[in-house]
């Protein structure tokens, strides 16, 4: 089974430039989430999509931060203007369904604002 | 808010030595908890989890972990470390799917 494909795996940027992620998931998996770990702490989850609706997206700074999952397959991330703050390793992650199900996750990448 | 908090940063123990993280959580309704774990260079990937029923419950590669409800916690225990057990560990906890993670704890075991 192939897993969650992340690209790219590495981005710098300056501040004020703006980023996307794409994100792959595990066929036949529903569910989708976008996370952010920051160096030295734990991932935090941004948004998360059932299909191609957002579920929460309560974490999302929605003044620089969008995600979509068009046909709900992939999906992308996009940060504009982005900020050295935003430094961190973006997750995505799949799984079956919303609830009671584990999330697979993919390689991340690696965003260094400079 | 949920949160968890993982009170060691980092351990460092010597192969065969016995192994307990701790993680305990804030939130006093029914949530499901998990523990990650990210070896070097690789993706996190699920140790195990528990969801309801016996608190005590079994993963990969030798690991428990009990859910003690009245304490708010999950400890990750394994009996005897390897030197290749050597990774970041992350508690997490789901209610309705707002999922947390603790900031992690570094384990380095000594060959």
């Amino acid at each position: 089974e192939a897993g969650v494909a992340q690209s790219p795996r590495y981005k710098i940027i300056e501040k004020r430039q703006s980023v996307a992620f794409w994100c792959n998931p595990i066929s036949g998996h529903a569910t989708l989430y976008w996370y952010q770990q920051i160096l030295g702490q734990g991932p935090k989850l941004l948004i998360q999509f059932q299909n191609n609706g957002v579920v929460d997206d309560s974490q999302l700074p929605k003044d620089r931060f969008s995600a979509e999952r068009l046909k709900g397959v992939d999906s992308t991330l996009k940060i504009q203007p982005a900020k050295l703050e935003d430094s961190a390793v973006y997750l995505c992650a799949s799984s079956f369904g919303p609830v009671d199900y584990e999330q697979y996750f993919g390689p991340g990448t690696r965003l260094t604002v400079t | 808010a949920q949160s968890v908090s993982q009170h060691n940063h980092h351990v460092i123990l010597s192969e065969a030595a016995s192994l307990e993280l701790g993680c305990n959580y804030s939130y006093g309704g029914t949530v499901n908890l998990f523990w990650y774990v990210q070896y070097p260079g690789q993706h996190l990937q699920l140790l195990l989890k528990y969801f309801s029923g016996d608190p005590l419950v079994k993963g990969i590669k030798g690991f428990e972990a009990e859910f003690i409800k009245s304490k708010f916690s999950f400890n990750l225990r394994k009996p005897s470390v390897q030197w290749s057990d050597t990774a970041e560990y992350f508690c997490a906890i789901d209610n309705n799917n707002d999922m947390r993670f603790g900031a992690g704890t570094r384990l380095t075991v000594k060959p």
